[in-house]
């Protein structure tokens, strides 16, 4: 089965930066994203790892550890805009062991941008 | 690229009665999700095609969901004999298949309430 954690909540100030952590315990690992998603709107892709390492796109960072099952994604000069909910999915196997292209999404972290 | 669009955007409807939802991808986009998000979760996987074949459904969708892709371009997710527990954003995802990355965009949701 899959199973991956983030954090519930965080606040951070504008201009700041944050780093929003995600866990995951698969059964097979073929690669992690990070969605933007604002509230009532859809998710939005932001940033993708499949091997070891950091990801940088603008103000945004990806970083993923496949040892540990670990990854996060890096927020600099935060603005008001970029409150939002944070959702990590991981790319698995899917139950008939042949590769997958589902997604298996955490709960998503919440994050608000305060002056 | 019109992005993903879904219809409708919102459906109300009454305990017992069947709903259909389309979604349209993105034009030349092979592979084409249907997730289920509530509030406070991240999306669920329910299926997947790769043009008009099915070739993944959850074990948790219950045989009241079935989901069409005739003409490997649009598909359709029908609920039948709604349950007040099928609330929920449904939610379409497109995918190409020449990227080795397979990013999915979201469409914009359906948001379902059973009365």
């Amino acid at each position: 089965g899959q199973n991956i954690d983030q954090p519930t909540e965080m606040t951070a100030t504008e201009g700041a930066i944050v780093q929003i952590n995600c866990t995951y315990q698969t059964s097979g690992f073929n690669g992690l994203f990070w969605y933007q998603q604002h509230a009532g709107e859809a998710p939005t892709f932001l940033s993708y790892n499949v091997l070891d390492g950091l990801e940088e796109k603008g103000r945004f960072s990806s970083f993923l550890s496949r040892s540990k099952g670990y990854s996060y994604l890096l927020l600099k000069e935060l603005q008001m805009k970029d409150s939002a909910s944070y959702l990590c999915a991981v790319r698995g196997f899917g139950y008939s062991g042949a590769g997958s292209y589902q997604l298996t999404f955490g709960k998503g972290t919440k994050l608000s941008v305060i002056p | 690229d019109t992005g993903v669009s879904q219809d409708p955007r919102h459906k109300i409807t009454k305990r017992g009665q069947n709903v259909t939802f389309r979604c349209d991808p993105i034009s030349e986009h092979n592979r084409l999700y249907w997730y289920r998000q509530t509030l406070g979760q991240g999306p669920e996987f329910l299926t997947y095609f790769q043009n008009e074949a099915q070739l993944e459904k959850s074990r948790l969708l219950s045989d009241r969901f079935s989901a069409e892709r005739p003409k490997g371009s649009f598909s359709t997710l029908e609920i039948q004999r709604t349950e007040q527990g099928d609330s929920a954003m449904y939610l379409c995802a497109s995918s190409p298949t020449w990227t080795s990355t397979d990013t999915q965009y979201f469409g914009p949701g359906t948001r379902l309430t059973v009365l």
